[in-house]
């Protein structure tokens, strides 16, 4: 099946600084790609839709602003959480989806687990 | 918005053991994704089914799809301690696969 990567796959950092995940689709061009929040023992909680060349659309209560998304190519979007604060701290997964035959599907990449001191 | 109940939500079963997990949808499926997560971990994908009452399996483990009772039922047979972890089911939104919503998850532990 098709592949999705995530980097970093673990990040440290301090209250106020910011923080950039990237995602991308290395055999596929990503038509749409999709950014999820794991909390602990919870299921996933999507954030925002991203599709290359446009504005995410984000869902209600995320906060555009806090969590930047960045879908620059058909094989790369971004997530800068800026002036992270302990509170952000949680496994951000994306995902993303292809065209033609691989329209139906989404692959998800390995996640991202972020700790704000 | 769409909401997705699982059943149970955890389970323990001694290895050997046949297991059912429900997934139960607020509203209308239009398709329905099962995925396995070891937590911590990303996704990997089970199956996806597509039409009501289709049915698909793979290795030991079936899933079908109850389109009239917004339900679906993943079934996995003669469990083993490597099929532990999280499932996770997922239904798309109308309209051609968009975004995906998630089930509460069920966290499945099998005992040697």
């Amino acid at each position: 099946g098709a592949v999705v990567s995530q980097h970093p796959s673990r990040v440290i950092c301090k209250s106020g600084t910011s923080v950039k995940i990237e995602c991308r689709s290395l055999d596929f061009q990503a038509t749409t790609m999709f950014w999820y929040r794991q909390f602990p023992k919870k299921s996933l909680m999507l954030m925002a839709t991203s599709n290359e060349g446009s504005k995410a659309t984000y869902e209600q209560g995320v906060e555009k602003d806090k969590f930047l998304i960045n879908h620059a190519s058909l094989t790369l979007s971004t997530l800068t959480v800026t002036s992270a604060h302990p509170e952000d701290s949680s496994f951000y997964i994306c995902s993303a989806r292809g065209g033609g035959g691989l329209y139906n599907e989404q692959f998800f990449g390995p996640g991202t687990r972020l700790t704000v001191l | 918005s769409q909401e997705l109940e699982q059943s149970p939500q955890s389970l323990i079963v001694q290895e050997g053991k046949n297991l059912t997990i429900n997934c139960t949808s607020s509203k209308t499926l239009y398709g329905l994704y099962w995925y396995k997560q070891k937590y911590g971990e990303g996704l990997i994908f089970l199956m996806m089914l597509q039409k009501g009452g289709e049915e698909k399996s793979h290795e030991k483990i079936t899933a079908k799809l109850d389109e009239k009772k917004q339900q679906s039922s993943l079934h996995i047979t003669a469990s083993q301690p490597s099929h532990a972890g999280i499932y996770l089911c997922g239904a798309p939104s109308s309209g051609g696969y968009q975004k995906v919503t998630f089930g509460t998850g069920t966290k499945l532990q099998v005992i040697p």
